[in-house]
């Protein structure tokens, strides 16, 4: 499989549940990103990974904890998210963190009830 | 600080009509532009983008955008447009930083 992949690709959960966003890239990139597009709203860059070390986190509620184990994965873990964290989230990557061009998943629509 | 501005949210336009989206940013420092395409229940795919040199970029699917930087722009167009045009398109900017900051989207809708 090719480019930026995520899964689950729709996820419904409950204010109480615990679940994880997964991503994966297979362009051999270093650096990898999470972001959160709502409606009406500016994409909005939530963490930025760049060889594995976190080196933004764009001001995120700790109901949200990313985790980069390699350079090739990044997850989303979610507990007690809010109704307003309905959104879709979308995972990127590129070579570098900085002026190189974002490859983009397809995203998760993420639904909380 | 960077910032990008689309004035326009939304662009309605017919078949084989010509199209121009428009894109202004700040920046104090040289930067970098792009522009994305969103296809509905997709990620974004990148048109085209800015490094340096000539100031007319030709991307994917026909697009191309002009870099002026006396006038801070990066206005995207197509001479003939088709209806598989029609999506969301965003303009974003890099600076000296290790992120792209978005424009708010415009959505070109293609009519027969």
């Amino acid at each position: 499989e090719t480019g930026v992949t995520q899964t689950p690709r729709h996820l419904v959960m409950g204010m109480t549940n615990k679940k994880s966003l997964k991503c994966e890239q297979h362009l051999g990139h270093n650096a990898m990103y999470w972001y959160k597009q709502s409606a009406k709203k500016p994409l909005e860059l939530m963490f930025v990974y760049n060889f594995k070390e976190q080196t933004e986190n764009n001001s995120v509620p700790s109901r949200f904890s990313p985790e980069c184990p390699n350079s090739s994965h990044l997850f989303l873990h979610l507990h007690t998210l809010q109704p307003e964290d309905s959104a879709l989230y979308l995972c990127a990557s590129s070579h570098a963190a900085g002026r190189d061009e974002q490859y983009f998943g397809p995203g998760t629509r993420l639904t909380v009830t | 600080a960077q910032s990008v501005t689309q004035l326009d949210s939304q662009v309605p336009v017919f078949e084989e009509a010509p199209v121009e989206l428009r894109c202004n940013y700040s920046s104090s420092v040289s930067v970098y532009l792009f522009w994305y395409v969103q296809y509905p229940n997709q990620g974004l795919q990148l048109l085209l983008k800015y490094l340096s040199g000539s100031t007319l970029v030709k991307g994917i699917n026909g697009f191309e955008a002009e870099f002026n930087k006396s006038q801070t722009s990066f206005h995207l167009r197509k001479p003939s447009v088709h209806i598989s045009d029609t999506a969301e398109y965003f303009c974003a900017v890099s600076a000296n930083t290790d992120k792209l900051i978005f424009g708010t989207g415009t959505r070109l809708q293609v009519f027969p």
